[in-house]
């Protein structure tokens, strides 16, 4: 059974309009990670949230907000979207910052800006 | 700061051939390395992992050391299936107040039967 669900699977949305994106898990995780991994590149970490503590990366776009209303659920809103927002978008979880502590991913959404 | 570098791809290999993808990395400190493997319409999956110098992680026929002295983490496989068609990511984990992944820009592999 998926542990960290994201949907949509595909979301299309048009420049400008705003969307967003949601990530729940079922593992009682702590900590939950954003990740924007366009066409044949890296993924980036955005931001993350340790419990209610949110931690935003120096250079994410102040496009990008993020909220967490309980440890299940985090979503990805993007305000204003730009072609070159089209990516994947990962989220990821896990329990802690102990060193031994896994990083568990979700299948991803993928966005495109029309 | 840290960063890693990975083989440019896409690879194309027939069914039992040897798989290299090469990783060298750049950190401050002493990272742990990890590979991941991203399969079609899939999230990331841990594949192997190695937290100090000279480990050996492996799993599922995959290996790959940790090479301080070269500040590598290649990936190999003596034997590769179909079935290991996949995109394949090398990243580091750094612990800068949170623990953090830095991914390498990810290979494409294709195994051909």
């Amino acid at each position: 059974d998926a542990m960290v669900i994201q949907n949509p699977r595909y979301q299309v949305t048009q420049f400008g309009k705003p969307v967003t994106l949601s990530c729940s898990q079922t593992l009682n995780h702590n900590v939950m990670y954003w990740y924007q991994q366009k066409s044949s590149q890296a993924p980036k970490l955005l931001f993350h949230y340790y419990d209610k503590d949110f931690n935003n990366e120096a250079d994410t776009p102040d496009n990008f907000q993020s909220r967490r209303p309980n440890t299940s659920f985090c979503f990805l809103d993007i305000r204003s979207p730009g072609l070159g927002d089209a990516a994947m978008y990962l989220c990821a979880t896990t329990a802690g910052f102990a060193t031994n502590e896994k990083l568990f991913f979700g299948s991803g959404t993928q966005l495109s800006v029309l | 700061g840290n960063s890693v570098t990975q083989m440019e791809g896409p690879v194309t290999l027939s069914e039992e051939a040897f798989l290299t993808i090469n990783c060298t990395y750049t950190a401050t400190g002493y990272p742990s390395l990890f590979w991941y493997v991203q399969y079609p319409g899939e999230g990331l999956q841990l594949l192997l992992k190695a937290t100090k110098a000279d480990d050996k992680g492996s799993n599922k026929g995959f290996e790959a050391t940790y090479r301080k002295e070269t500040t590598s983490f290649h990936l190999e496989k003596g034997s590769v299936q179909v079935s290991d068609s996949a995109v394949y990511f090398c990243a580091l984990r750094v612990i800068q107040g949170a623990q953090k992944l830095v991914f390498g820009q990810g290979t494409r592999l294709t195994i051909n039967p």
